[in-house]
Order: C-alpha cells, then sequence, then structure tokens
C-alpha cells in the first residue's frame, strides 16, 4: 500500500529564515495531497491540498510544491516566524480508496526569535 | 460552522480494561475516523465509517471495534488496554466532494497504568 515518507523529523530555524519539509510517496495513483498544522496542544487543521494538476501553490507565508515526477511533495515556509512554530503532517489520499489518507510522521518545526 | 467533540479529553485505564472514546460532530459530514498518533509515528489510520452504520477497518483496527449508530457519531473502544500504552485518539469528519479532506476534533488522550 501506499507509504509516505516525511523528512525531516525536527527542524529548528531562525526567525525569518525559511524552513523546508519534504515528503515522498509511493503509489504514482495518488492524486490528491495535504498539509496540515499541529500547534502545541491543538488538533490538527488544514494548511493546504493541491491537486494531482496543481504543481506550486501559495499561501500566507508559505509555498507548496507537488512533483508527481518524483513523487514528492514540499512545504517551504518562507520567512519563518515564531507563531510558525508547530507539527506540520503531510497526507496523500490515493485514487483506489478515496476514504483512506495516509499520513507522514510529522515535523515538529521550532522557529527561534 | 460546525465543531467535532470528543469526549473523554483525557482517560486514564488499568492494563486489560475495555475504554470507550467518544465522538460527536455538527457538521453533518457523511464519514468519519479515528486515528492514533503515537509521538514520532505520525496518524494511523484505526477505523473508519462512510455513513451511519458503516464500519470499515483501518490498518491499526485489531485492538478495537467501533460503532456508528447515528450519522453525527462515532465511538471507538479499546476492546483490552494494553500496559504502559499512551497515545493520543483523533476523530476526524469529511464532507463529501472535499477530496476527504478532515476536520479533526482536539483529541482524547490514553494512558494506561
Amino acid at each position: 500500500g501506499e507509504q509516505v515518507e516525511q523528512r525531516p523529523p525536527h527542524l529548528s530555524v531562525r526567525e525569518g529564515d525559511s524552513a523546508v519539509i519534504t515528503c515522498t510517496y509511493t503509489d504514482p495513483n495518488s492524486y490528491y495531497f495535504f498539509w496540515y498544522k499541529q500547534e502545541p496542544g491543538a488538533s490538527l487543521q488544514l494548511l493546504m491540498k493541491v491537486f494531482s494538476s496543481t504543481e506550486i501553490n501559495e499561501g500566507q507565508g508559505f509555498t507548496v510544491l507537488l512533483n508527481k515526477k518524483d513523487k514528492r511533495l514540499s512545504l517551504n515556509l518562507t520567512a519563518a516566524h515564531p507563531g510558525d512554530s508547530a507539527a506540520y503532517f503531510c497526507a496523500v489520499r490515493g485514487d483506489t480508496n478515496a476514504y483512506k489518507v495516509i499520513f507522514g510522521k510529522g515535523t515538529h518545526l521550532h522557529v527561534l526569535p | 460552522g460546525g465543531i467535532i467533540t470528543q469526549t473523554p479529553k483525557f482517560l486514564i485505564g488499568q492494563e486489560g480494561q475495555k475504554l470507550t472514546l467518544k465522538c460527536q460532530q455538527n457538521f453533518n459530514h457523511d464519514t468519519m475516523y479515528w486515528y492514533r498518533q503515537d509521538s514520532g509515528k505520525g496518524l494511523r489510520l484505526i477505523y473508519y465509517s462512510i455513513t451511519e452504520n458503516d464500519l470499515q477497518k483501518g490498518d491499526l483496527s485489531e485492538g478495537y471495534d467501533a460503532s456508528r449508530e447515528k450519522k453525527s457519531s462515532f465511538s471507538l473502544t479499546v476492546t483490552s488496554a494494553q500496559k504502559n500504552e499512551m497515545a493520543v485518539f483523533l476523530c476526524a469528519s469529511s464532507p463529501p466532494g472535499s477530496q476527504n479532506t478532515l476536520y479533526f476534533g482536539a483529541g482524547t488522550r490514553l494512558s494506561v497504568l
């Protein structure tokens, strides 16, 4: 079945620096991709979702890049600030089972002031 | 807007005990999920339910039962708690046409003595 590898597990950056989190997946039929953010003590909230036809999506302070050829999904926080300190999870949904969403193991990001 | 309410927030059990976790959502979503979150292991799917009275096993269903008697509620039972087990159980729901975008509850933190 689908496997999702997320790197790095922990990341510390200084305020104003960029932070990049990457996920690779195995199922070439994967079609929908998600990034969730979990702030300390809180539950997961959707940050962004991207589809197979989307390569780059820009949000507020971050960019998501999908490379289907390499089966790679990345989240790039530009100019990180302390409020970005959280756990980030990528998630992948294949096309064969519409209800199974497979999560990466998460990245704990710490933004130092 | 809606909310997913999980009860209890904290659950302390004894080894071998049967424990039930409850989840209610007022989004009127059809699909509901139970995930287990362990430190360093990400989220793993235990059970999901496409509609009322439907149950589907996830990758981690052994040792658990689930029940979806109403559209708005989805409960999870740990059939025999394991000693020193510690995890957070997350309930989620998903609206139709959202490509399985997940809306999460705040979680139930389980500790087994």
